[in-house]
């Protein structure tokens, strides 16, 4: 398979607990985005990276989170201190820029819930 | 944060029947994108638009990037069981890199 994955799927957590998601773009993809989406809304965007360099953060973002991609491949997503407004989808996508039209493509997503 | 109004925000239709949704903003976009989420998965790209007055089919799928590249349409035709689930539709403006997405439309289709 060579889509964009995210690991875990699923993560249960209680309030207060630090969680990390990964994130594996397609492969020789250079931008990789973050977004989040709660239930009944489209996804909302949150950061994202071309190669290692984070260009964006959305005022969503708070100082809890944190998102790094050290190599310019795989990505990971900190939560510090979970709060309850936290439990979400939280999806992945990545992109090749410049190659024509930029076009991102989504992960299966990590659902979070915190309890 | 911003989303797109898409409409209808649900859709109940027989299988057989065409489909057709909207979505529109206040901004002028300069990609429009359709995507479609089943349930616990990441959307799936439909369809990408680039121009203003684009039209452009997928199979049974068809959507218009609109003239005043404040809107966009999307259209299925002859619906499926498969074509149940909720699309969204996603935009870019100006120089941007995000995309700014909508408020859904969810289609159930019955036999």
């Amino acid at each position: 398979d060579t889509g964009v994955s995210q690991d875990p799927r699923h993560k249960i957590t209680k309030r207060g607990q630090n969680v990390t998601f990964r994130c594996d773009p397609i492969s020789e993809h250079n931008r990789l985005y973050w977004y989040r989406q709660t239930l009944g809304q489209g996804p909302e965007f949150l950061t994202y990276f071309q190669n290692e360099a984070q260009l964006e953060k959305s005022r969503l973002l708070s100082d809890r989170f944190s998102a790094e991609r050290p190599k310019g491949s795989f990505s990971t997503l900190e939560i510090q201190r979970t709060e309850q407004g936290d439990s979400a989808m939280y999806l992945c996508a990545s992109s090749f820029l410049p190659g024509g039209s930029e076009t991102q493509y989504f992960g299966p997503g990590t659902r979070l819930l915190v309890l | 944060g911003q989303q797109l109004n898409q409409s209808p925000q649900s859709m109940f239709i027989q299988e057989g029947e065409d489909v057709s949704m909207n979505c529109t903003s206040s901004s002028i976009f300069n990609t429009w994108l359709w995507y479609k989420q089943d349930p616990g998965e990441g959307p799936v790209l439909l369809i990408a638009l680039y121009k203003a007055g684009e039209l452009t089919s997928n199979g049974r799928l068809t959507a218009q990037f609109g003239i005043t590249r404040k809107d966009s349409f999307l259209n299925i035709s002859a619906s499926i069981p498969s074509d149940v689930g909720i699309y969204f539709c996603a935009g870019r403006t100006g120089t941007a890199s995000k995309l700014t997405f909508g408020t859904g439309t969810r289609l159930q289709v019955t036999l």
